[in-house]
């Protein structure tokens, strides 16, 4: 069945560094969010990309669609400790279910 | 805020028990999704209800059973508890039924152990 994977699993960053998370689909997909959960929190949505190679800016904070619809990216740059937590894809399955990534556990060191 | 609220926040159950679940979606919410999230793993689809009606269902047994009310509020029952059944439980409240309609807005969760 289609399996959504992120790329990496954890990443520390010193503050100020840029971070990248990475996100695969063995299926073209007809669109993808973005979440963040803080620790100890839930997940917050934060964007959902519909065409291929869109690419979409929030602050520091950059989502890209791929053209193939089948991979998506978000980049921070200058990283902050607010921006701690874990960073989920989601891509549809079928009609009504999405189905999350493994995440990106982001952890910046100050 | 996401003006989605869970209730309890935490609990405790004994393999066997039952446990049900609550969550009030935002007014005017017509659909509710429940998500099961084990410790270091991403949300897991368990089912989604759209104006009172299950539409949608992810790989959990029956044992698994919902409830959505007129009142925005839905019920998440999950019976003869496992030891695996320990996670944080989410629930999210969108607009549409679709996926890619709406934005999912979670819940603060509810988190269960299962001793």
């Amino acid at each position: 069945g289609q399996q959504v994977m992120q790329i990496p699993q954890y990443q520390h960053v010193q503050e100020g560094e840029d971070f990248t998370t990475y996100c695969n689909s063995s299926t073209t997909l007809s669109n993808i969010q973005w979440y963040k959960q803080r620790p100890g929190g839930h997940p917050v949505f934060l964007i959902q990309l519909v065409k291929s190679g869109e690419v979409k800016k929030q602050k520091r904070l950059t989502f890209q669609f791929g053209e193939a619809k089948k991979n998506s990216s978000l980049h921070i740059t200058a990283t902050q400790t607010t921006d701690v937590g874990t960073y989920f894809c989601a891509a549809p399955r079928g009609t009504y279910k999405y189905i999350f990534g493994t995440g990106t556990r982001l952890k910046v060191l100050a | 805020e996401t003006g989605v609220t869970q209730s309890p926040t935490h609990l405790i159950k004994t393999r066997g028990q039952q446990v049900t679940l609550r969550c009030s979606s935002q007014s005017g919410h017509n659909t509710v999704s429940w998500y099961q999230q084990a410790l270091g793993q991403g949300p897991q689809f368990i089912f989604q209800y759209y104006r009172e009606e299950e539409n949608g269902r992810g790989n959990f047994p029956p044992r698994f059973s919902g409830l959505q009310f007129p009142n925005y509020s839905s019920e998440l029952n999950v019976n003869a508890l496992e030891l695996d059944d320990s996670a944080l439980y989410l629930c999210a409240s969108s607009l549409g039924a679709l996926v890619g309609q709406e934005t999912q807005y979670f819940g603060p969760g509810t988190r269960l152990l299962v001793l």
